[in-house]
C-alpha cells in the first residue's frame, strides 16, 4: 500500500467561498483520483487527476466547480468552488499504484461542512 | 440499477458467527472486483481482491461468479472488530472503480 495524507482533514466553510484539499502520496504514483462521500452514501469518482495535462471528469462534475493540480507524481490538489451546503461532504483521494492490479489505497479523507 | 448492488443491511451476528454478504453487478464488461472495509468516519480500506477461482485470507473468503454476476465474502468466526460497512467495488478497464453502496455488519458479544 501507499502513506497517503490529506490536508486539510476537515473544515466548516461559508457558502460562496472556496477549499483547496491537498494530497501527499510518500512515492511516486501514476494514477490518483478524487472521490466525494456524500453523508450516508457510498464513494463516487470526481476525477482522475493526471500527471501534467489536465484532469479527465466524470459525469455531473466539471473543470470549473472542481478544479484539479497535479503537478508532480506524488502531489495532487482539488478545489471545491463556489460552495454551496449541498458541497458538505467527505472528499477522498486515493490512489493506484500497479496499473495491472486496479487496487487503490485511499488518503484519510476530508470533511467539508459548508454553511 | 445501479452497477453494483449490495444488501445495505445492517447483519446483526453474535460474536463466532459465520455471516456471508453478496453483491450482483450488472457491467459484464468489468473486470477486477474487491471487497474494500470502512470503519465509520474514516476511509475505505482494501480488505481482498476476488479471483474467479475464489480466494481465502484468514477467516474472510471472496468469490466471484461472472456467470451470474455476483461476488460474495465470507466471514468467519466473526469478531467484535470486524463491525464495519463491507463495500463491493467492480473496475472496468479504465480503471474506474465502481462502488456499491455498502453492507453494514454488526457483530455483538
Amino acid at each position: 500500500s501507499a502513506v497517503i495524507s490529506q490536508k486539510p482533514s476537515r473544515d466548516i466553510c461559508q457558502r460562496g467561498t472556496s477549499l483547496t484539499i491537498q494530497c501527499q502520496v510518500d512515492s511516486q504514483v501514476t494514477m490518483m483520483f478524487w472521490y466525494r462521500q456524500q453523508p450516508g452514501q457510498s464513494l463516487t469518482l470526481i476525477a482522475t487527476a493526471n500527471q501534467g495535462s489536465e484532469a479527465t471528469y466524470e459525469s455531473g462534475f466539471v473543470i470549473d466547480k472542481f478544479p484539479i493540480s497535479r503537478p508532480n507524481l506524488t502531489f495532487s490538489t482539488l478545489t471545491v468552488s463556489n460552495m454551496s451546503p449541498e458541497d458538505s461532504s467527505i472528499y477522498l483521494c486515493s490512489v493506484e499504484r500497479d496499473r495491472n492490479s486496479y487496487e487503490q489505497y485511499f488518503g484519510p479523507g476530508t470533511r467539508l461542512t459548508v454553511t | 440499477r445501479k452497477e453494483v448492488e449490495q444488501d445495505p443491511g445492517p447483519f446483526n451476528v453474535p460474536e463466532g458467527a459465520t455471516v456471508a454478504f453478496n453483491c450482483t453487478y450488472s457491467n459484464s464488461a468489468s473486470q477486477s472486483f474487491f471487497w474494500y472495509r470502512q470503519d465509520c468516519r474514516k476511509e475505505p480500506k482494501l480488505l481482498m481482491s476476488v479471483y474467479s477461482s475464489g480466494n481465502e485470507d484468514g477467516r474472510f473468503t471472496a468469490q466471484l461468479n461472472r456467470a451470474s454476476q455476483y461476488i460474495s465474502l465470507l466471514i468467519r468466526d466473526s469478531k467484535l472488530s470486524d463491525s464495519a460497512t463491507y463495500l463491493c467495488v467492480g473496475a472496468d478497464s479504465s480503471y474506474k472503480l465502481i462502488f456499491g453502496s455498502g453492507t453494514r455488519l454488526l457483530v455483538r458479544p
